[in-house]
């Protein structure tokens, strides 16, 4: 157990649709990841906020939106959401901000029909 | 900018023999090394990691790597495989001292365990 929690573990959706996406970091970590698992991108950053702010984006859509909480929480917003979104949204979590190693949670796999 | 490549898409081992899982990254220096391991529906695992110092590493499930600097590679090696270590492997490369920059993953590699 990596200590992330991620809810929910699985979610249903029409296109056009919007979603959100929760995750608790390991207790003590400040920064949490957001990352998108799609069989034919892989393993992508979307972004990345340390202490409640905004630290890094990556392959990030404008329809997409994050933040994170006083609590250090997470959510991950996916609006107007089409059939490509479809795809394994991983929270990470870790200490810092440079690189410390990251702790996944299980995922939330996210199907747009 | 940092990129991992993992040539292997797909690789079988029978138990008991050895695995070699291959990593090469692109950076212009010594970057942060990781590999990761994701059995399904789970998340990913980190075996083990490379930040400076001895260049073989010791990680988690008697796994180790290695780091090459002359041949930008970070393979992963284990002597005995077990039917339990059939999963996805994922390496991935971070920037030494940058904040604001996340971990770069490969693309995986799935191993399969014949008996």
């Amino acid at each position: 157990d990596s200590g992330v929690t991620q809810t929910p573990k699985h979610l249903i959706t029409a296109t056009g649709q919007r979603v959100t996406l929760r995750c608790s970091p390991r207790s003590g970590d400040l920064s949490v990841y957001w990352y998108q698992q799609s069989l034919d991108q892989g393993l992508q950053f979307l972004i990345q906020y340390y202490n409640g702010e905004e630290r890094a984006k990556g392959n990030i859509l404008e329809r997409f939106s994050a933040q994170q909480f006083p609590d250090l929480h997470s959510e991950l917003n996916l609006s107007s959401l089409e059939l490509g979104d479809s795809a394994l949204y991983f929270c990470a979590s870790s200490v810092g901000v440079g690189n410390s190693p990251l702790h996944f949670g299980n995922g939330t796999r996210l199907t747009v029909t | 900018a940092q990129s991992v490549t993992q040539p292997d898409i797909h690789i079988t081992v029978s138990e008991g023999a050895s695995l070699e899982l291959r990593c090469n990254y692109s950076y212009g220096a010594t970057p942060y090394l990781f590999w990761y391991v994701q059995s399904p529906g789970q998340g990913l695992q980190l075996l083990l990691k490379y930040f400076s110092g001895d260049t073989l590493v010791q990680g988690i499930k008697g796994f180790e790597a290695e780091f090459k600097r002359s041949q930008s590679s970070f393979n992963l090696r284990k002597p005995s495989v077990h039917w339990s270590d059939a999963a996805e492997y994922f390496c991935a490369v971070g920037v030494p001292n940058q904040a604001g920059t996340a971990l770069i993953f490969g693309k995986g590699t799935t191993l399969s365990v014949s008996s």
